[in-house]
Parts: C-alpha cells; structure tokens; sequence
C-alpha cells in the first residue's frame, strides 16, 4: 500500500471547520484512501473512505483531488469531542490489513 | 448494536508468565484482526482470520505469540514468556468480510513488569 504523510499537529477553534491535510503520492489505480481517528484511550474508529470521487456522511466530508495525490478530511464543525488523533490509510481494495502511520493530533480549542 | 469487546481491559504480569487476552467481534463479521500499538505510534498489524482459519499472521513478532478463532467468532490472542518489551494495548477490530470497514475494540493494556 502507498504510503501516506500528514502532519504531526494541528489546532482548530470550536465551532471552525477542520481540514486535515494527507499526501499520497504515490497511490495506485484500485486504491482507497480511508480516514480512522483515535481518541485517547479508545480504539480507532472509521470515519470515510474514498476512491476518486468526493464522498461526504454523518460525520465528515472527504476531498481527494483530481490526480488522487492527496486529499484533505473535512469536519465541518469541530467540536471539544473532535479532539483525537487522525489517521490517513491508503489501501488496496482486496487488501484487509490497515497499515497506520503517526497520524495528525488535532486539538479543537474552546 | 454491540461492538467490539476486549477483555480484560488492563493487564499486569511479570516478566516470563503467560497471558491470554480476549476478543468478541461484532456478531456476524467474518473477519478479525489483532493490532498492537506502542506508545506514540499508530497500531501495528499483526493477524487476521477469515472465519477460523488465520489468513495472514505475518504481523505476529515471533513464536511466542499466537491467536486461535476455534468457531469463528470469539478471537483469543496468546502471550507466552513475556517480555517488558511486550507491553502494549492489543487492539482487536472486526468487519463484514476483508477488505471493508474494521471497527476497533476499546483494547486491553497489557503491562509486563
């Protein structure tokens, strides 16, 4: 799987929209980005995953740009709770193990 | 829905013993997965199960640990002769087949002094 570079912080006040950055450069054809966060001491949770196409749920919108090199998570309205670390996974359609890095600690401020 | 369960959610041993730790998937996804994660770092894969069967266990770090999924469900990750360097929270995720959305367990911290 293609690797993935965030960065390693970012800060957000409550009630903004929060964009986390994600390169993948070197993504191919049938691979999926997907997005997990981590909140302290808990598991990770899925959030979205996309292939080319911009995807929005419940809980976040995903924008992956034209040549797939990368791709921004967008929560719209970041509350205290959004405070977690973020995960960017590239991943073959027939793979099923997650590969993760050191993902975005993003800290949404009162 | 129930999700994914761990137990136990803490575990203190001493150097050497053995540990077992538990995992109850989701009821009806066919795929689980063990991850450990250190701290400061993501989680770390280290095997799956399709049904009972291990697909892929080339995450496990040497002979000392194994998992069994005997009736496809319940996982149980085993720890033999344990090291301080295997102290971790040992995550277990579940999903509807490979390959789709995994969904994690709270994770059992495991302390080896």
């Amino acid at each position: 799987d293609a690797k993935t570079t965030q960065p390693p912080s970012m800060d957000c006040a409550e009630g903004r929209a929060a964009n986390l950055p994600c390169n993948h450069s070197t993504i191919s054809g049938n691979e999926y980005v997907y997005w997990y966060r981590q909140i302290h001491s808990q598991g990770p949770q899925y959030i979205i995953h996309g292939l080319k196409n911009n995807e929005t749920n419940e809980m976040a919108s995903l924008i992956i740009t034209e040549d797939r090199k990368s791709s921004t998570l967008i929560l719209p309205h970041a509350t205290l709770r959004d405070t977690a670390v973020y995960y960017c996974i590239v991943r073959g359609g027939s793979n099923y193990k997650l590969t993760f890095g050191k993902g975005t600690l993003l800290t949404v401020n009162p | 829905g129930a999700g994914v369960s761990q137990t136990p959610s803490n575990k203190v041993t001493e150097k050497g013993k053995y540990v077992e730790l538990r995992c109850d998937p989701i009821s009806g996804h066919t795929a689980l997965y063990w991850y450990r994660q250190s701290l400061g770092q993501g989680p770390e894969f280290l095997i799956y199960f399709q049904g009972t069967g291990a697909a892929d266990d080339s995450g496990l770090p040497n002979d000392r640990f194994f998992a069994v999924r005997p009736e496809g469900s319940v996982s149980t990750l085993k720890i033999q002769r344990t090291e301080r360097g295997d102290s971790a929270v040992y995550l277990c995720a579940s999903s509807q087949g490979g390959g789709n959305e995994q969904y994690f367990g709270p994770g059992t911290r495991l302390t080896v002094t």
